[in-house]
């Protein structure tokens, strides 16, 4: 595996469920961030880690919780999800210093019905 | 607040033709300013990194530029190909920071 992967691809939930993204990169990298792309809207900027560490909450719902147990990895804890919350959630990572290039994953299509 | 433009939303162009596409913004103090290419339902390919120190940057038939007191960016494309057709965003760096702001992307069809 190369760059940065994200798993799964697509994903159908329900309100009531509990689900997690997962996010891997494979760069080397100490930042780690996640973006939310709705239909008609900017990507926004939801979280973001440095050397594990939240840097970033960007006034997101309590109801995405993310998790960064090391520099490869990022998960998104779903509960309880609104069905506005559909869009393509992105995962992207950079070397770790302030303005870096950022480098993304393909994203996760999320659907709540 | 910082605010990214791009304009046009759509574009559509015979293949061979040069084009631009505009990217503005409305705080001058960014660390630097990213263009990034997506296909439909995918994920993000970044194309261009520039600095705010540089005017601009090139890869290929991909051409960006800035200007940082005008708050604008161009990404210039050369002899358009079907295979460029996707969206087009732009994102800026704001000083000191991880948090890129988008644009809400220019949608490029290059007809054969």
């Amino acid at each position: 595996e190369t760059g940065v992967t994200q798993t799964p691809r697509h994903l159908v939930m329900g309100m009531t469920n509990k689900k997690s993204l997962k996010c891997e990169q494979h760069l080397g990298h100490n930042a780690m961030y996640w973006y939310k792309q709705s239909a008609k809207k900017p990507l926004e900027l939801m979280f973001v880690y440095s050397l594990e560490e939240r840097v970033e909450n960007n006034s997101v719902p309590s109801r995405f919780s993310p998790e960064c147990p090391n520099s490869s990895h990022l998960f998104l804890h779903l509960h309880t999800l609104q069905p506005e919350d559909s869009a393509l959630y992105l995962c992207a990572s950079s070397p770790g210093r302030e303005g870096d290039e950022q480098f993304f994953g393909p994203g996760t299509r999320l659907t709540v019905l | 607040k910082q605010e990214v433009t791009q304009i046009p939303a759509a574009l559509s162009v015979p293949e061979g033709e040069n084009l631009v596409l505009n990217c503005s913004f409305t705080d001058s103090a960014i660390y630097n300013l990213q263009w990034f290419r997506q296909d439909p339902g995918k994920g993000l390919t970044s194309l261009l990194l520039i600095q705010s120190s540089q005017r601009e940057q090139t890869s290929g038939r991909l051409n960006a530029s800035l200007d940082k007191s005008s708050g604008r960016s161009t990404l210039y494309i050369a002899a358009s190909q079907p295979g460029d057709s996707a969206t087009y965003l732009c994102a800026a760096l704001m000083d000191s920071s991880y948090k890129l702001i988008f644009g809400s992307g220019t949608r490029l069809l290059v007809r054969p």
